[in-house]
């Protein structure tokens, strides 16, 4: 009954590899979303897509690129990882409108060496 | 641009004592608030949220109050338990979904 489910929940990799985060919502939810969290538990929003469009698409290095294949999913791959990646990306949900709460997932813990 | 403070951590207490952690937001509309919380190994859960000025969100025990002339929206309970240990977010979303954060405060219960 997992609402937002992302993998894996551990991702260990050497700098310059390429590696992906899958993320899937149960939920029917029409936006999903990217943050990222730093080791000071600072969140910050990467990307936000509504119905498969792009909306949200702050500051982050083009080596990020989010996929949307339906609205259900909403994948996030990364080109020639850097140790600065070193992070825990959550993926979450919500209904459209502005007061909607967003959902979740557990999280994926990066660590780039 | 929007931003949220949230007082440092972490805050300490005992088992039923009562809590406050502080959230201020800057905005140049009317936000949404919230309160998320964070357990260990977990995603954020929604805690509480409150949409307008002086509306009142609760939940679990947690109340905040939105207020608008002090730009505030602190988070409160009565009596804490070793199970309420985690990690406070404030946060604020103005614009189409997107949620700002604060920092963050660590509460952390002792027995």
């Amino acid at each position: 009954d997992t609402a937002v489910s992302q993998t894996p929940k551990y991702l260990v990799t050497q700098m310059g590899n390429d590696k992906s985060i899958k993320c899937e919502q149960n939920l029917g939810h029409d936006t999903m979303y990217w943050y990222k969290q730093d080791s000071k538990k600072f969140l910050k929003i990467m990307f936000s897509y509504n119905n498969k469009e792009l909306i949200i698409n702050e500051t982050v290095p083009n080596r990020f690129s989010p996929k949307s294949p339906d609205k259900a999913h909403l994948n996030l791959h990364i080109n020639s990882l850097e140790l600065g990646d070193s992070a825990v990306y959550f993926c979450a949900s919500s209904q459209e409108t502005g007061s909607s709460p967003l959902h979740f997932g557990n999280g994926t813990r990066l660590t780039v060496t | 641009g929007d931003s949220v403070t949230q007082m440092e951590g972490p805050v300490t207490l005992s088992e039923e004592a009562f809590l406050t952690i502080n959230c201020t937001y800057t905005a140049t509309g009317y936000p949404s608030l919230f309160w998320y919380v964070q357990y260990p190994g977990e995603g954020l859960q929604l805690l509480l949220k409150a949409t307008k000025a002086d509306d009142k969100g609760s939940n679990k025990g947690f109340e905040a109050t939105y207020r608008k002339e002090t730009t505030s929206f602190h988070l409160e309970k009565g009596s804490v338990q070793v199970s309420d240990s985690a990690v406070y977010f404030c946060a604020l979303s103005e614009g189409f979904q997107k949620l700002v954060f604060g920092t963050g405060t660590r509460l952390l219960v002792s027995p």
